[in-house]
């Protein structure tokens, strides 16, 4: 969307397909992480969360894997639809008072 | 449940004007933030507050810019003078206090100095 930086990293699917968006954090003391959706025109929204105690989760159609040691995070949504089409940001916090830090984004484009 | 409110949801004026905008989070949230986005530089913090306090107001760019929390249920951004590199979309999100919580954003408030 508009409101985004241009030249993002974008990543192009075929609807059904399996999408892996990635992440490298800087923070090696940052122990909570976060994956956001942002829609053209509307704000960042929740999907997934991860804790440094934990290398995997899973959500509805959604899995989050941390891997700690090379500082990489990564999305991965199963079963592309149209309705994933996003700019996709990680941010990462520490230290318990959950002050995030964004990265840049990448934009996840489903072709029907 | 009624999520981040933001107003107005677009707001265009002439350079030199002030521009204030709204914010209501979501009710029990301690923290409230505001994040500038812009094409060039993404997502920014400009200040969070904590219970109606400020704690950090280092992202906010200049003396044109404050910010303030009369009370739990709501927050103004003022912008005086405005000019027209403030022009961005302008977001509000709030957490809960509890450790490690995700923000929930608003759907921003468009920006647009001429």
């Amino acid at each position: 969307g508009e409101s985004v930086g241009l030249h993002l990293p974008t990543l192009s699917v075929q609807e059904g397909d399996n999408s892996i968006i990635n992440c490298a954090y800087s923070n090696s003391a940052s122990d909570y992480f976060i994956w956001y959706k942002q829609e053209s025109g509307k704000g960042p929204q929740f999907i997934i969360d991860i804790r440094s105690n934990m290398d995997k989760r899973q959500g509805q159609r959604v899995t989050v894997l941390l891997n700690k040691t090379v500082k990489h995070l990564s999305l991965q949504i199963a079963a592309t639809q149209p309705g994933d089409s996003a700019v996709y940001f990680c941010a990462e916090g520490e230290g318990g008072s959950y002050i995030p830090t964004f990265g840049r984004g990448t934009s996840l484009i489903v072709h029907p | 449940d009624a999520g981040v409110i933001q107003s107005p949801r677009h707001e265009v004026t002439e350079m030199g004007q002030e521009v204030t905008l709204r914010c209501k989070p979501i009710s029990g949230h301690d923290y409230l933030f505001w994040y500038r986005q812009t094409m060039m530089r993404g997502l920014e913090l400009l200040i969070y507050f904590n219970n109606n306090v400020p704690i950090d107001d280092s992202g906010m760019p200049e003396d044109r810019f404050s910010a303030k929390m009369p009370n739990a249920s709501f927050s103004t951004l003022k912008i005086q003078p405005s000019e027209p590199r403030d022009s961005a979309v302008y977001f509000c999100a709030s957490s809960l206090r509890r450790t490690n919580q995700p923000q929930h954003f608003g759907d921003g408030t468009r920006l647009s100095i001429l």
